[in-house]
């Protein structure tokens, strides 16, 4: 057990609709990460956020959004959902002031399957 | 559980023996690597770190090796064990678009024959 929680473990919607995902840290992470994997495609990072800012982008959709509150949780915004949606997402955490390292922490995952 | 990567190289060793994983990275001013394991239905599951600045660390039966000259990052397990199958990752950290990102690799699947 990493320490990030995900939830939900499963999603399953309809085309066009809207889903929030949800991220806790491990406890002490200022840092979370937010990938999206596809069985074609490997893990693919979309977005980081440290205490609350955006700290960098990768490939994420601009129907897909995320932010960070106060308590450092993060959720992950995905609306006008296509059927190439469907994949694992998954949020890692990392500690402050690593310095040259940046070893990131994974939950477990949500499943999303768009139909 | 989830089947991740259907068409990922995989390497099939017997229970015992040594597995060497191999990675070829893409970026020569990478300076961080990490090896993950990612069993089946879960999330990505650190192993082993190295700095640029190092060509080896090892850690509980598993060594990294890096080679900058070939861009080339090796995992190897020793006396492998049936709970070490699953899909095994290299990552790199680059400095892309004003940040740090790491860089996943496509993976390589570990089957243990008992």
């Amino acid at each position: 057990d990493s320490g990030v929680t995900q939830t939900p473990k499963h999603l399953i919607t309809a085309t066009g609709q809207r889903v929030t995902l949800r991220c806790s840290p491990r406890s002490g992470d200022l840092s979370v990460y937010w990938y999206q994997q596809s069985l074609d495609q490997g893990l693919q990072f979309l977005i980081q956020y440290y205490n609350g800012e955006e700290r960098a982008k990768g490939n994420i959709l601009e129907r897909f959004s995320a932010q960070q509150f106060p308590d450092l949780h993060s959720e992950l915004n995905l609306s006008s959902l296509e059927l190439g949606d469907s994949a694992l997402y998954f949020c890692a955490s990392s500690p402050p002031g690593q310095g040259t390292t940046d070893t990131q922490y994974f939950g477990p995952g949500t499943r999303l399957t768009v139909l | 559980g989830e089947s991740v990567g259907l068409h990922l190289p995989t390497l099939s060793v017997q229970e015992g023996d040594n597995s060497i994983i191999n990675c070829a990275y893409s970026n020569s001013a990478s300076d961080y690597f990490i090896w993950y394991k990612q069993e089946s239905g879960k999330g990505p599951q650190f192993i082993i770190d190295i700095r640029s600045n190092m060509d080896k660390r090892q850690g509980q039966r598993v060594t990294v090796l890096l080679n900058k000259t070939v861009k080339h990052l090796s995992l190897q397990i020793a006396a492998t064990q049936p709970g070490d199958s699953a899909v095994y990752f290299c990552a790199e950290r680059v400095w892309r678009d004003s940040s740090y990102k790491l860089i996943f690799g496509s993976g390589t699947r570990l089957l243990v024959r008992p």
